[in-house]
């Protein structure tokens, strides 16, 4: 069965990059259709789309952070890394990973709470 | 950028019957927007109920419904019961990226 577990610090200082690693099972991120999401959700608030990675290696990024996000794939490992330059502290979330197969996001995992403060 | 636009808050009798809806900025949703449905409950992660308009995953309950309506995505729910009292958020795909709603509060009341 898929699964997915985010992993990476929870405490970052305003001004760090923040890098985040999604370790997933069940699937290959080589296989056609396939992609890995990142979303994050602050407190209190509404689920934000981030970023996401196909299988083919496209990616692509919220037009809003854009410039500060990147991610990256690594299928021998079955890994997928997002960094996300310049941290302030409304970007304290949960951060999640999701499983997308056919336009459907049918798997997430439990997602990490990342607090920006210094 | 687009903005996705969904009811704040709902109230919905046990038994009832209530339909939420999904708007874009940019327009009609088609299925084109590959709109998915997602519940949450207080201190879990989504879970995944609806994707492009209408299929259902396998841990789905029949009681819920995707659709296209008057040009928004829709959600319903039948024969609503106590636990599906949640939040209720819809993600739609617009040029090239996804998108998500601000989110429904459902109360079953």
């Amino acid at each position: 069965q898929i699964s997915l577990k985010e992993s990476g610090p929870t405490l970052v200082r305003p001004t760090q990059t923040l890098t985040l690693t999604c370790t997933f099972s069940g699937f290959s991120l080589s296989t056609s259709g396939v992609g890995v999401n990142w979303i994050r959700q602050s407190p209190g608030k509404a689920l934000e789309w981030l970023a996401l990675i196909y299988w083919d290696d496209g990616k692509r990024y919220s037009p809003s952070l854009r410039s500060r996000l990147s991610i990256t794939k690594d299928t021998s490992k079955n890994q997928v890394v997002l960094t996300m330059t310049n941290m302030d502290p409304v970007d304290t979330a949960t951060y999640t990973c999701a499983h997308l197969y056919r336009s459907g996001f049918d798997h997430w995992g439990q997602g990490i709470m990342v607090t920006v403060s210094s | 950028q687009t903005v996705v636009t969904q009811e704040p808050s709902l109230t919905v009798s046990p038994g009832g019957t209530v339909t939420l809806t999904c708007a874009s900025s940019t327009g009609a949703v088609t299925s084109g927007y590959y709109p998915n449905w997602f519940q949450q409950k207080p201190g879990q992660a989504p879970r995944p109920l609806i994707y492009t308009v209408n299929n259902k995953h396998s841990w789905t309950p029949a009681r819920f419904s995707g659709s296209l309506l008057g040009g928004k995505a829709a959600l319903t729910l039948s024969n609503v019961q106590p636990e599906d009292e949640a939040e209720y958020y819809c993600l739609i795909l617009n040029g090239g990226t996804w998108v998500f709603g601000g989110g429904t509060k459902l109360t079953v009341l």
